[in-house]
Protein backbone atom coordinates (compact mmCIF):
# COMPACT_ATOMS: atom_id res chain seq x y z
CA UNK A 1 0.00 0.00 0.00
CA UNK A 2 0.70 3.79 -0.60
CA UNK A 3 2.50 5.06 2.10
CA UNK A 4 0.69 8.77 1.21
CA UNK A 5 -3.03 8.00 -0.20
CA UNK A 6 -5.13 10.04 -2.18
CA UNK A 7 -9.08 9.80 -2.75
CA UNK A 8 -10.80 9.87 -5.74
CA UNK A 9 -7.81 9.16 -8.18
CA UNK A 10 -10.11 10.84 -10.68
CA UNK A 11 -13.27 13.26 -10.67
CA UNK A 12 -15.67 15.04 -12.98
CA UNK A 13 -17.52 17.40 -11.76
CA UNK A 14 -19.73 20.28 -12.61
CA UNK A 15 -18.92 24.22 -12.39
CA UNK A 16 -20.75 24.90 -8.72
CA UNK A 17 -20.22 21.76 -7.30
CA UNK A 18 -18.23 21.30 -3.69
CA UNK A 19 -16.04 18.71 -4.45
CA UNK A 20 -13.51 17.52 -1.19
CA UNK A 21 -10.10 15.64 -2.02
CA UNK A 22 -8.97 13.42 0.75
CA UNK A 23 -5.32 12.32 1.39
CA UNK A 24 -3.93 9.99 4.01
CA UNK A 25 -0.66 9.26 5.02
CA UNK A 26 1.09 6.47 7.33
CA UNK A 27 4.41 7.74 7.19
CA UNK A 28 3.70 9.27 11.02
CA UNK A 29 5.14 13.13 9.11
CA UNK A 30 3.43 15.55 10.73
CA UNK A 31 4.02 18.48 7.68
CA UNK A 32 1.23 17.91 4.78
CA UNK A 33 0.95 19.65 1.90
CA UNK A 34 -1.54 20.36 -0.84
CA UNK A 35 -0.16 20.82 -4.43
CA UNK A 36 -1.82 21.52 -7.70
CA UNK A 37 0.11 20.47 -11.25
CA UNK A 38 -0.99 22.40 -14.77
CA UNK A 39 0.75 21.39 -18.01
CA UNK A 40 3.26 23.69 -18.60
CA UNK A 41 4.10 25.27 -15.17
CA UNK A 42 5.86 24.11 -12.24
CA UNK A 43 4.13 22.53 -9.07
CA UNK A 44 1.97 25.44 -6.86
CA UNK A 45 1.22 25.80 -3.29
CA UNK A 46 -2.69 25.74 -2.51
CA UNK A 47 -2.71 24.97 1.53
CA UNK A 48 -0.13 23.16 4.10
CA UNK A 49 -0.21 22.19 7.49
CA UNK A 50 2.75 21.51 9.99
CA UNK A 51 1.11 19.94 12.56
CA UNK A 52 -2.67 19.39 13.37
CA UNK A 53 -3.24 22.93 14.55
CA UNK A 54 -1.51 24.58 12.17
CA UNK A 55 -2.67 25.69 9.05
CA UNK A 56 -1.10 28.20 6.34
CA UNK A 57 -2.01 29.62 2.96
CA UNK A 58 0.20 28.81 0.19
CA UNK A 59 0.65 30.92 -3.28
CA UNK A 60 -2.70 30.10 -4.95
CA UNK A 61 -4.99 29.65 -1.96
CA UNK A 62 -8.39 31.25 -3.44
CA UNK A 63 -11.19 29.45 -4.03
CA UNK A 64 -10.00 26.45 -1.88
CA UNK A 65 -10.06 25.12 2.07
CA UNK A 66 -8.27 22.43 3.85
CA UNK A 67 -9.10 20.40 7.26
CA UNK A 68 -6.48 18.58 8.99
CA UNK A 69 -8.63 15.92 10.64
CA UNK A 70 -5.63 14.27 12.60
CA UNK A 71 -2.19 14.21 12.20
CA UNK A 72 -2.46 11.25 9.42
CA UNK A 73 -5.54 12.84 7.41
CA UNK A 74 -5.22 16.35 5.83
CA UNK A 75 -8.71 17.01 2.89
CA UNK A 76 -8.84 19.95 0.13
CA UNK A 77 -11.78 21.62 -0.50
CA UNK A 78 -13.03 23.51 -3.20
CA UNK A 79 -16.12 24.83 -2.50
CA UNK A 80 -17.47 25.82 -5.50
CA UNK A 81 -15.67 24.68 -8.14
CA UNK A 82 -14.46 26.05 -11.78
CA UNK A 83 -13.42 25.46 -15.06
CA UNK A 84 -9.92 26.79 -14.35
CA UNK A 85 -9.41 24.67 -11.20
CA UNK A 86 -9.25 21.66 -13.58
CA UNK A 87 -5.74 19.97 -13.04
CA UNK A 88 -3.63 17.34 -11.36
CA UNK A 89 -3.75 17.60 -7.50
CA UNK A 90 -0.77 16.73 -5.25
CA UNK A 91 -0.71 15.90 -1.90
CA UNK A 92 2.70 15.98 -0.13
CA UNK A 93 3.99 15.18 3.10
CA UNK A 94 8.31 15.95 4.79
CA UNK A 95 9.80 15.25 8.24
CA UNK A 96 12.14 18.41 8.26
CA UNK A 97 14.24 16.23 10.91
CA UNK A 98 15.48 14.82 7.70
CA UNK A 99 18.68 16.19 5.90
CA UNK A 100 16.87 16.64 2.85
CA UNK A 101 13.38 17.11 4.24
CA UNK A 102 12.25 15.93 0.76
CA UNK A 103 8.60 15.66 -0.16
CA UNK A 104 6.71 12.74 -0.54
CA UNK A 105 3.89 12.72 -2.80
CA UNK A 106 0.38 10.62 -3.30
CA UNK A 107 -0.22 9.03 -6.48
CA UNK A 108 -2.68 12.74 -7.53
CA UNK A 109 -6.18 12.90 -7.95
CA UNK A 110 -7.08 14.44 -10.95
CA UNK A 111 -10.21 16.72 -11.23
CA UNK A 112 -12.06 17.97 -14.45
CA UNK A 113 -14.59 20.64 -13.78
CA UNK A 114 -16.92 21.01 -16.93
CA UNK B 1 10.08 37.63 -8.20
CA UNK B 2 11.32 34.23 -8.08
CA UNK B 3 12.31 32.04 -11.00
CA UNK B 4 13.37 28.67 -11.92
CA UNK B 5 14.38 28.36 -15.42
CA UNK B 6 15.29 24.13 -16.92
CA UNK B 7 14.59 23.33 -20.56
CA UNK B 8 10.73 22.27 -21.88
CA UNK B 9 12.42 19.08 -23.49
CA UNK B 10 15.34 17.06 -24.17
CA UNK B 11 16.33 14.27 -26.13
CA UNK B 12 19.00 11.34 -25.53
CA UNK B 13 19.86 8.26 -27.00
CA UNK B 14 19.59 4.91 -24.95
CA UNK B 15 23.02 4.01 -23.34
CA UNK B 16 23.97 7.84 -23.39
CA UNK B 17 24.59 10.65 -20.99
CA UNK B 18 22.75 13.91 -20.50
CA UNK B 19 22.90 16.78 -18.83
CA UNK B 20 19.73 18.47 -17.30
CA UNK B 21 20.18 22.67 -16.60
CA UNK B 22 18.36 24.45 -13.57
CA UNK B 23 19.21 28.15 -13.08
CA UNK B 24 17.52 30.16 -10.22
CA UNK B 25 16.76 33.52 -8.49
CA UNK B 26 15.25 33.35 -5.68
CA UNK B 27 14.66 35.04 -2.30
CA UNK B 28 17.65 33.31 -0.42
CA UNK B 29 18.58 29.88 -0.59
CA UNK B 30 18.48 26.89 1.38
CA UNK B 31 18.88 23.82 -0.97
CA UNK B 32 17.98 22.82 -3.95
CA UNK B 33 16.02 19.41 -5.07
CA UNK B 34 15.92 17.02 -7.89
CA UNK B 35 12.86 15.21 -8.43
CA UNK B 36 11.77 12.67 -11.41
CA UNK B 37 8.04 12.20 -12.16
CA UNK B 38 6.61 9.65 -14.93
CA UNK B 39 3.73 10.53 -17.12
CA UNK B 40 0.66 10.47 -14.62
CA UNK B 41 2.46 9.36 -11.83
CA UNK B 42 3.77 11.13 -8.29
CA UNK B 43 7.37 12.91 -8.60
CA UNK B 44 9.36 11.27 -6.36
CA UNK B 45 12.70 12.54 -5.04
CA UNK B 46 16.64 11.83 -6.61
CA UNK B 47 18.93 14.31 -4.66
CA UNK B 48 19.36 17.38 -2.60
CA UNK B 49 22.50 19.74 -3.09
CA UNK B 50 22.58 22.17 0.09
CA UNK B 51 26.39 22.73 -0.90
CA UNK B 52 28.45 23.96 -3.91
CA UNK B 53 29.72 20.64 -5.91
CA UNK B 54 28.78 17.56 -7.20
CA UNK B 55 26.35 14.97 -5.17
CA UNK B 56 26.56 11.54 -7.11
CA UNK B 57 23.81 8.71 -6.53
CA UNK B 58 24.36 5.70 -8.82
CA UNK B 59 23.56 7.03 -12.70
CA UNK B 60 22.78 10.03 -11.40
CA UNK B 61 24.83 13.33 -10.44
CA UNK B 62 23.51 16.65 -9.42
CA UNK B 63 25.73 19.62 -9.32
CA UNK B 64 25.29 23.22 -7.74
CA UNK B 65 26.77 26.59 -7.26
CA UNK B 66 25.36 28.73 -5.59
CA UNK B 67 26.78 32.17 -6.86
CA UNK B 68 25.98 31.23 -10.09
CA UNK B 69 21.96 30.09 -9.53
CA UNK B 70 22.72 27.12 -11.30
CA UNK B 71 22.48 23.44 -10.76
CA UNK B 72 22.44 20.64 -13.09
CA UNK B 73 21.49 16.90 -13.16
CA UNK B 74 23.59 14.57 -14.75
CA UNK B 75 21.98 10.98 -16.24
CA UNK B 76 24.44 8.43 -17.41
CA UNK B 77 23.95 5.21 -19.40
CA UNK B 78 20.28 6.06 -20.33
CA UNK B 79 17.75 3.21 -19.91
CA UNK B 80 14.41 3.67 -21.56
CA UNK B 81 12.78 3.70 -18.06
CA UNK B 82 14.29 7.37 -17.97
CA UNK B 83 11.96 8.31 -19.89
CA UNK B 84 10.42 10.82 -17.23
CA UNK B 85 10.03 14.72 -16.42
CA UNK B 86 12.43 15.71 -14.32
CA UNK B 87 11.87 18.74 -11.67
CA UNK B 88 14.07 21.69 -10.25
CA UNK B 89 12.81 22.98 -7.11
CA UNK B 90 14.50 25.61 -4.50
CA UNK B 91 14.01 26.45 -1.19
CA UNK B 92 14.07 29.87 -0.64
CA UNK B 93 14.66 31.80 2.45
CA UNK B 94 11.51 31.62 3.92
CA UNK B 95 11.70 27.19 3.85
CA UNK B 96 9.18 27.90 0.77
CA UNK B 97 9.75 25.60 -2.33
CA UNK B 98 10.19 26.74 -5.44
CA UNK B 99 9.73 24.15 -8.27
CA UNK B 100 10.41 24.87 -12.11
CA UNK B 101 7.98 23.42 -14.75
CA UNK B 102 9.96 20.85 -15.37
CA UNK B 103 11.79 19.18 -18.52
CA UNK B 104 10.66 15.92 -20.33
CA UNK B 105 13.61 13.33 -21.20
CA UNK B 106 12.62 11.54 -24.23
CA UNK B 107 14.86 8.51 -24.67
CA UNK B 108 15.01 7.22 -27.93
CA UNK B 109 16.73 3.31 -28.55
Amino acid sequence: DADVTQTPRNRITKTGKRIMLECSQTKGHDRMYWYRQDPGLGLRLIYYSFDVKDINKGEISDGYSVSRQAQAKFSLSLESAIPNQTALYFCATSDPTQEAGELFFGEGSRLTVL
Amino acid sequence: GQNIDQPTEMTATEGAIVQINCTYQTSGFNGLFWYQQHAGEAPTFLSYNVLDGLEEKGRFSSFLSRSKGYSYLLLKELQMKDSASYLCAVMDSNYQLIWGAGTKLIIKP
